[in-house]
């Protein structure tokens, strides 16, 4: 099974600052047909899971141009260019090359 | 607009088993693949497995192999997953969610709003 291994676990970020949070994952990402299954979710509080990122930097629909995804083969890099009170709760690195799909332990974000 | 409607919340004793729905809507149900994505109180998201709806193919994490069922009524254009043998681990709120496209890698784009089981004598 491939490892998601995300840092920091918690971040507390004032108001218009940047935050970012890396996702190691123990192998590749990068599959044969040039496309990297990795992949952000968002866990607001009380709510369930919401997409923000697909295949390392592609804003889901209606996704804030203030998040942006990077990174290739195993090293990836969510960004948060100016943090807003909306943007609390717990952000996880997910891949999908292959079975089982594995996520991160998760990133909870908190306002200052 | 998708929407996908869970059915609620369940307690259940322990051995016993658990059905939980998810009504989809809003688009073609059968050319996206149904994940189930568990969480423990407190806990990170737990992939379970997928269903496709078109053929009713399913792959079931190791984990869950010989307690799980997933399944799908497309007339209703609603999944289902049964989780048997339950025990206190099993507490946890069940989500769904669609995708990717049947026969396509991807990610879920989107989340059912999750059912919470309990385990407890």
């Amino acid at each position: 099974d491939i490892v998601m291994a995300q840092t920091p676990l918690s971040l507390s970020v004032t108001p218009g600052q940047p935050a970012s949070i890396s996702c190691k994952s123990s192998q590749s990402l990068l599959h044969s047909d040039g496309k990297t299954y990795l992949y952000w979710h968002l866990q607001k509080p009380g709510q369930p899971p919401q997409l923000l990122i697909y295949e390392v930097s592609n804003r889901f629909s209606g996704v804030p141009d203030r998040f942006s995804g990077s990174g290739s083969g195993t090293d990836f890099t969510l960004k948060i260019s100016r943090v807003e009170a909306e943007d609390v709760g717990v952000y996880y690195c997910m891949h999908s090359i292959q079975l089982p799909l594995t996520f991160g332990q998760g990133t909870k974000l908190e306002i200052k | 607009q998708v929407q996908l409607v869970q059915s609620g919340a369940e307690v259940k004793k322990p051995g016993a088993s658990v059905k939980v729905s998810c009504k989809a809507s809003g688009y073609t149900f059968s050319d996206y693949y149904m994940q189930w994505v568990r969480q423990a109180p407190g806990q990170g998201l737990e992939h379970m497995g997928w269903i496709n709806p078109n053929g009713g193919g399913a792959y079931y994490a190791q984990k869950f192999r010989g307690r799980v069922t997933m399944t799908t009524d497309t007339s209703i254009t609603t999944a289902y997953m049964e989780l048997s043998s339950l025990t206190s681990d099993d507490t946890a709120v069940y989500h769904c969610a669609r995708g990717p496209i049947v026969g396509a890698l991807g990610s879920f784009d989107y989340w059912g709003q999750g059912a919470l089981v309990t385990v407890s004598s």
